[in-house]
């Protein structure tokens, strides 16, 4: 397995474009997740979805959309970026919700707005 | 939530055993304790996760106290590779992994 992959590694954008972070997970998991990582904060839930096509918001949602049309996919869109969203972004994914259920989480994409 | 507490850093001798302290005095009944690690900037590994027996797996041993109110992970024989910060946190409801500031671990020869 390859557990969850993400896609780019990095990526700059201009204030304003738009752009779609890819991840994927193959081990059939039910939950799957968006974090952004900025320094001096933590991980912060920006997403997340318990199955396909359900999707809800997390601590931080503003300015981005999910969807989640099959078990696989969790992309993660960026409708007009800004200097804000600068950060690096995490996908995670479990096998089911609940306590427990280990989070495992890929290597992450490093975006900058500039 | 159950809130976590960690040292900010400690080091650790190469070859000796890594004990990372951990409170989580208002964990609740269900609640499981995890353990994940970050190294560099990737992304957060899983190491661990128990209730309230003690585990072990092929990276470490999770001891959690009897009233649950704190936790301590054992590298058993830390190397270099093993230098990385050290998150310890409670499960809540949503599935969401509440990051702290974690513990730092340096390794050192």
């Amino acid at each position: 397995n390859a557990g969850v992959t993400q896609t780019p590694k990095f990526q700059v954008l201009k204030t304003g474009q738009s752009m779609t972070l890819q991840c994927a997970q193959d081990m059939n998991h039910e939950y799957m997740s968006w974090y952004r990582q900025d320094p001096g904060m933590g991980l912060r839930l920006i997403h997340y979805s318990v199955g396909a096509g359900i999707t809800d918001q997390g601590e931080v949602p503003n300015g981005y959309n999910v969807s989640r049309s099959t078990t696989e996919d969790f992309p993660l869109r960026l409708l007009s970026a800004a200097p804000s969203q600068t950060s690096v972004y995490f996908c995670a994914s479990s096998r089911w919700t609940g306590y427990n259920s280990p989070l495992h989480f890929g290597n992450g994409t490093r975006l900058t707005v500039t | 939530d159950a809130k976590t507490t960690q040292p900010t850093s400690m080091d650790c001798a190469e070859g000796r055993a890594a004990n990372l302290p951990c409170n989580h005095s208002t964990i609740s009944g269900n609640e499981y304790v995890y353990w994940y690690r970050q190294i560099h900037s990737q992304g957060p590994q899983y190491i661990i996760h128990g209730l309230k027996n003690n585990e072990t797996n092929e990276m470490a041993s999770l001891i959690i106290t009897e009233d649950r109110k704190s936790s301590t992970l054992i590298l058993p024989h830390a190397t270099l590779r093993d230098t990385a910060v050290y998150y310890c946190i409670v499960r809540v409801e949503n599935n969401d992994m509440r990051f702290g500031a974690g513990t730092r671990l340096t390794v050192k020869p």
